[in-house]
């Protein structure tokens, strides 16, 4: 366990539908980020948060993505009009001043 | 263009024996690198990092890893290899003359088999 949590760690849903996921971190990283890994792949990076800043989006990041951090602690992640293309497993991770990110244990998206 | 290549899909070693996971990297500056386990339906464990200094690097679990500057390689060894380290195993990369806080580059992953 490394200290970084994700909710749901299982979503099932039917193509069209919103779906949020939710990531706290470890209490004293103030540096979080969201990974997209498909079966076969590493980690594809999807966008990067300083405290509750946004500040690196990735082209993943198409317009049906949203992600927040308000007030700089969890962090949530939301699909709008989901498409069987976004069937993937999707990783939080975090990291403080020494720069190593530690991940959660993700969320299992599958869209029916 | 920052990449990372790892040749191997799949290391067959037999317990006991030393294992060596192959990385080559390429950024535009200087690289922070780092190996990355993943057992199944799980999230990826930190294993060690290479920011600077001795290019052996050493980290859990009894893996060690080498930087070679010149061959843009940082390779994952154990020197005896436990049934228990099968798994996937990944390489990343972070050009450190982006800003601080830029996202890692993944490989695509080398899935190790070590069998009793």
């Amino acid at each position: 366990d490394t200290g970084v949590s994700q909710d749901p760690r299982h979503k099932i849903t039917k193509r069209g539908q919103n779906v949020t996921f939710r990531c706290d971190p470890i209490s004293e990283h103030n540096r979080l980020y969201w990974y997209r890994q498909t079966l076969g792949q590493g980690p594809e990076f999807l966008t990067y948060f300083q405290n509750e800043a946004q500040l690196e989006k990735s082209r993943l990041l198409s317009d049906r993505f949203s992600a927040e951090r308000p007030k700089g602690s969890f962090s949530t992640l939301e699909i709008q009009r989901t498409e069987q293309g976004d069937s993937a497993m999707y990783l939080c991770a975090t990291a403080g001043a020494l720069d190593t990110q530690y991940f959660g244990p993700g969320t299992r998206l599958t869209v029916l | 263009a920052q990449s990372v290549a790892q040749p191997e899909d799949q290391v067959n070693v037999a317990e006991g024996n030393p294992l060596t996971v192959k990385c080559t990297y390429s950024v535009s500056g200087n690289p922070y690198l780092f190996w990355y386990v993943q057992y199944p339906n799980r999230g990826l464990q930190f294993l060690l990092k290479y920011i600077t200094g001795d290019n052996l690097v050493k980290g859990s679990y009894g893996f060690e890893a080498e930087f070679n500057k010149s061959q843009t390689s940082f390779h994952l060894k154990k020197p005896s290899a436990l049934v228990s380290d099968s798994a996937l195993y990944f390489c990343a990369v972070r050009d450190i003359n982006g800003q601080a806080g830029t996202a890692l580059i993944f490989g695509k992953g080398t899935t190790l088999s070590v069998s009793s």
